[in-house]
């Protein structure tokens, strides 16, 4: 069974200040995606990433795809409140088509 | 374009009792995917339908089911409910079932079992 771990669990900074995410596995993905779920709402894709090495910007967040595409990070530059949500990856299982294996998330915390 | 809409967001059941939830997918979408998510677990694959079939089944009990509307609307029932149901319930809709389409997701159906 294909497990993504997700770290850290929880996070709480100021805003202004720089973070990294993780999403990790042993087993290698034809894709990751990055998620943002905000309280009362479904989550929301922010990116795909299908290349080992990749790495994609969005504003101030800058996702990573590793080498091996078993490892995926997230850094977002001079964080803001509005960044606060729940923050998932969600990889593609080759050996099951591609069906999403999901990390238990990064509860993220920006305050003012 | 309206999004994904779940019914009800919210429900209080208790043990033994059975629900239905129910999905209307994004006008044109025929993927409906639905997903229980609980703290710590992440999200968990129930099953996913297209053009009333379902494609792929997680690794649920069978009290868990579902199915599609000639529409796409789609509900999932729980059977015979237990504590550890509790949990919030998502739908996504797609447009197809193609392997790393966009999904799109409900706000849930948040399940409360006593």
């Amino acid at each position: 069974t294909q497990l993504l771990e997700q770290s850290p669990q929880f996070l709480s900074i100021q805003e202004g200040e720089n973070l990294t995410v993780y999403c990790n596995s042993s087993s290698v993905f034809s894709s990751l995606q990055w998620y943002r779920q905000e309280p009362g709402e479904g989550p929301v894709l922010l990116v795909t990433v299908v290349t080992g090495g990749e790495v994609k910007k969005l504003k101030r967040l800058t996702f990573q795809f590793g080498d091996a595409r078993k490892d995926s990070s997230l850094h977002i530059t001079a964080a803001q409140p509005g960044d606060t949500g729940l923050y998932l990856c969600a990889g593609g299982d080759m050996d099951s088509n591609y069906q999403l294996i999901w990390g238990a998330g990064t509860k993220l915390i920006i305050k003012p | 374009k309206a999004g994904v809409t779940q019914t009800p967001r919210y429900l209080i059941k208790t043990r033994g009792q059975q629900v239905t939830l129910s999905c209307s997918p994004i006008s044109g979408h025929r993927s409906v995917s639905w997903y229980q998510q609980t703290p710590g677990q992440g999200l968990q694959f129930l099953f996913e339908y297209f053009s009333e079939t379902q494609r792929n089944k997680g690794n649920f009990p069978g009290r868990f089911s579902g199915r599609q509307f000639s529409n796409s609307r789609s509900e999932m029932n729980v059977s015979t409910l237990e504590l550890g149901d509790s949990a919030l319930y998502l739908c996504a809709s797609s447009l197809t079932s193609a392997p790393q389409e966009t999904q799109y997701f409900g706000p849930g159906t948040r399940l409360l079992v006593l």
